[in-house]
């Protein structure tokens, strides 16, 4: 089967721009979640949808972040405007069933903001 | 608060040399531990995870974990390194109970001489 499939895998974008990352989870994996390294810190939770619902935002930095899942099968992650301190790898990854057991991870979008 | 550090950043050994990644945790209740890989280019690939029961747990490409939950450590090892395991590790924790969302340690990065 597919992996789960992020896109671009490098985007560099100035500060003030909008950029739209995108994940395809494996498909019939209801949930989708988005992580987010910045600069060698943690991998750092962001938010988890359930098919088209958001199930817990909380990790959202704040509201120039805008998480949407259509129809519950790809999701995309704007971010507007972008500042610098948003560059680093973002992180999308799917699982089948609620809970922790089938996390499947897609290889990451690096975001550069200059 | 919750947390995961893997106190080494950065680690060397040689080819064919044995392997141990430190990994501690701060929880409140019984974690779900597991190790992540992250080749370049590539996602994160689960290594091993431990949800309970026997305290050493087997993964693949021959790596192992040991829980102790007295000195809330989750180490990895590897007996015998190949240049191929060069990579960044990563140790994460989650709750118990069908939760999910992970909270990962800052990553160690292996290097391998030949």
């Amino acid at each position: 089967e597919a992996g789960v499939t992020q896109f671009p895998s490098h985007s560099v974008i100035e500060k003030g721009q909008t950029v739209t990352l995108r994940c395809d989870p494996i498909s019939g994996h209801d949930n989708l979640y988005w992580y987010r390294r910045v600069m060698g810190k943690e991998i750092k939770f962001l938010l988890h949808f359930v098919k088209e619902s958001k199930q817990d935002e909380s990790g959202m930095p704040n509201n120039r972040f805008l998480a949407e899942r259509t129809g519950g099968t790809y999701s995309t992650l704007k971010v507007q405007p972008a500042e610098l301190e948003d560059s680093g790898v973002y992180f999308c990854a799917s699982s089948p069933q609620q809970g922790i057991y089938g996390y499947t991870f897609g290889s990451g979008t690096r975001l550069t903001v200059v | 608060a919750q947390s995961v550090t893997q106190p080494d950043i950065h680690i060397t050994v040689s080819e064919g040399a044995s392997l141990e990644l430190r990994c501690n945790y701060s929880y409140g209740a019984t974690p779900y531990l597991f190790w992540y890989v992250q080749s370049p280019g590539q996602g994160l690939q689960l290594l091993l995870k431990y949800f309970s029961g026997d305290t050493l747990v087997q993964g693949i490409k021959g790596f192992e974990a040991e829980f102790k939950r007295s000195q809330s450590s989750f180490n990895l090892r590897k007996p015998s390194v190949h240049w191929s395991d060069a990579a960044e590790y990563f140790c994460a924790v989650g709750p118990s109970g069908g939760y999910n969302k992970l909270i990962f340690g800052a990553g160690t990065r292996l290097a391998v001489h030949p």
